[in-house]
């Protein structure tokens, strides 16, 4: 079985700054494990996404995450929050051989100006 | 070249009413899965298809059902419509569905009364 756990569901930072979003995975199997973006009344959009190799993973919009096996986690980061960065994000996972993708709740991301 | 098309953007329904969503992929792409996505939450795994063939059920009921045409373009079916699904109905299309990562259409927002 597999499942996605985001710690809280609302997260606020202020414009210019780091913006922490987190996940955390539970596979049987080796995960893949993706980030995805979603604007209101959209559709979800790919940031990023780790299958094998490097751990630290480049996304689009300046996004990156870090794969930590030992942790179970596959948190989302940017150094400098701008608002279009205002979303909402899903942590999901799918596991080697499983045909689904399993998300998050999602975390709402708030932008102070 | 497009993205994954879907239609209708928006259904009003009532209860006890069939639907049918329709999906394009992108061209290219053989796998479509479907998604619901009830207001705020993540989305569920309804099926997947590939090269027509059902290779994904989620956990939902018989009235749910779906299929996949040689041009690769997708159907998802709702009999007897209940309040409960309410929702957006996300498509997603990927080369082979072996996991390296699904792109999204902009969902059908379907109301049933």
């Amino acid at each position: 079985a597999q499942s996605v756990t985001q710690l809280g569901s609302h997260v606020s930072v202020s414009e210019g700054a780091l913006v922490l979003l987190r996940c955390n995975y539970s596979s049987s199997v080796p995960p893949y494990l993706f980030w995805y973006v979603q604007y209101p009344n959209q559709g979800l959009q790919l940031l990023l996404k780790y299958t094998t190799g490097a751990t630290l993973v480049k996304g689009i919009n300046g996004f990156e995450a870090e794969f930590k096996k030992s942790e179970t986690s596959f948190h989302l980061t940017k150094p400098s929050a701008h608002m279009s960065d205002a979303a909402e994000y899903f942590c999901a996972v799918r596991s080697s051989g499983n045909e689904k993708l399993t998300f998050g709740t999602g975390t709402r991301l708030t932008i102070i100006p | 070249d497009a993205g994954v098309t879907q239609s209708p953007t928006h259904l009003i329904k009532t209860r006890g009413q069939h639907v049918t969503l329709r999906c394009s992929p992108i061209s290219g792409h053989k796998s479509v899965s479907w998604y619901q996505q009830v207001l705020g939450q993540g989305p569920q795994f309804i099926f997947q298809y590939y090269e027509k063939e059902e290779r994904g059920r989620g956990n939902f009921p018989d009235r749910f059902s779906a299929r996949q045409f040689p041009n690769y373009s997708s159907e998802l079916n709702v009999n007897a419509l209940l309040l409960g699904d309410s929702a957006l109905y996300l498509c997603a299309s990927s080369l082979d569905g072996t996991g390296m990562g699904e792109f999204f259409g902009p969902g059908t927002r379907l109301t049933v009364l």
